[in-house]
């Protein structure tokens, strides 16, 4: 099946720094999406972004499908960003729209 | 409108019960999936339904898990005879397809 590799596993960062989360991926998709598991464990949708940029307010999103990564960027970073980030990838022509997730990029964001 | 809602929330089981776990999806949704959360690790798929059919169950660990979504809506997830390595969380997804899914709060399982 199709890897899902995500870095750096962890992350510390001073409230007000900006960072960078990577996601590799190791075959075609037709989803990619990018969620914060909150430290009470909900899963939130940050962005489906397939391919292309997005932007939502301190944060943005980058997928290059041809070179099989995406990228998040956190700026001006908060307290309440801590959590776990997730990648997931669905697989194109397959039937299967069960998502692959990466193990994670655990952020903490100190005051 | 209302997200994904799982429940029980938490559920503590002794080894050898069974469990019934439910989802309700977002109203006019489509698309329906289970994913297993152990401690420190991704959501690992377990099923799908898009409507009422089960299209996929190749996540399902063994024949003691089994899911059902009978009228297309609700779902529930049943464990027959918990065991200690069933511990985990329960995540429940909806989607309009073919787009975004959106994940409920999950259910807390502890196998004692």
């Amino acid at each position: 099946g199709i890897q899902v590799e995500q870095s750096p596993p962890d992350l510390i960062l001073q409230e007000g720094a900006n960072s960078t989360l990577r996601c590799n991926f190791s075959d075609s998709v037709n989803n990619l999406q990018w969620f914060h598991q909150n430290p009470w464990g909900q899963l939130i949708n940050l962005f489906y972004i397939p391919s292309g940029t997005k932007q939502n307010g301190r944060l943005s999103a980058t997928t290059v499908a041809t070179e099989r990564y995406s990228l998040l960027y956190i700026s001006s970073s908060q307290t309440t960003d801590s959590g776990v980030y997730f990648c997931a990838v669905e697989r194109p022509d397959t039937g299967r729209r069960a998502l692959t997730f990466g193990s994670g990029t655990r952020l903490q964001v100190q005051p | 409108g209302a997200g994904v809602s799982q429940s029980p929330r938490y559920k503590v089981a002794k080894r050898g019960q069974d469990v019934a776990l439910r989802c309700d999806p977002i109203s006019g949704h489509v698309s329906l999936f289970w994913y297993q959360q152990a401690l420190g690790q991704g959501p690992e798929f377990l099923t799908y339904f898009q409507n009422e059919a089960q299209l996929d169950k190749s996540g399902l660990p063994s024949d003691r898990f089994f899911a059902e979504r009978p009228e297309g809506s609700v779902s529930t997830l049943k464990i027959q005879r918990t065991q200690q390595e069933d511990s985990a969380v329960y995540l429940c997804a909806s989607s309009p397809f073919p787009e975004t899914q959106y994940f409920g709060p999950g259910t807390r399982l502890l196998v004692l």
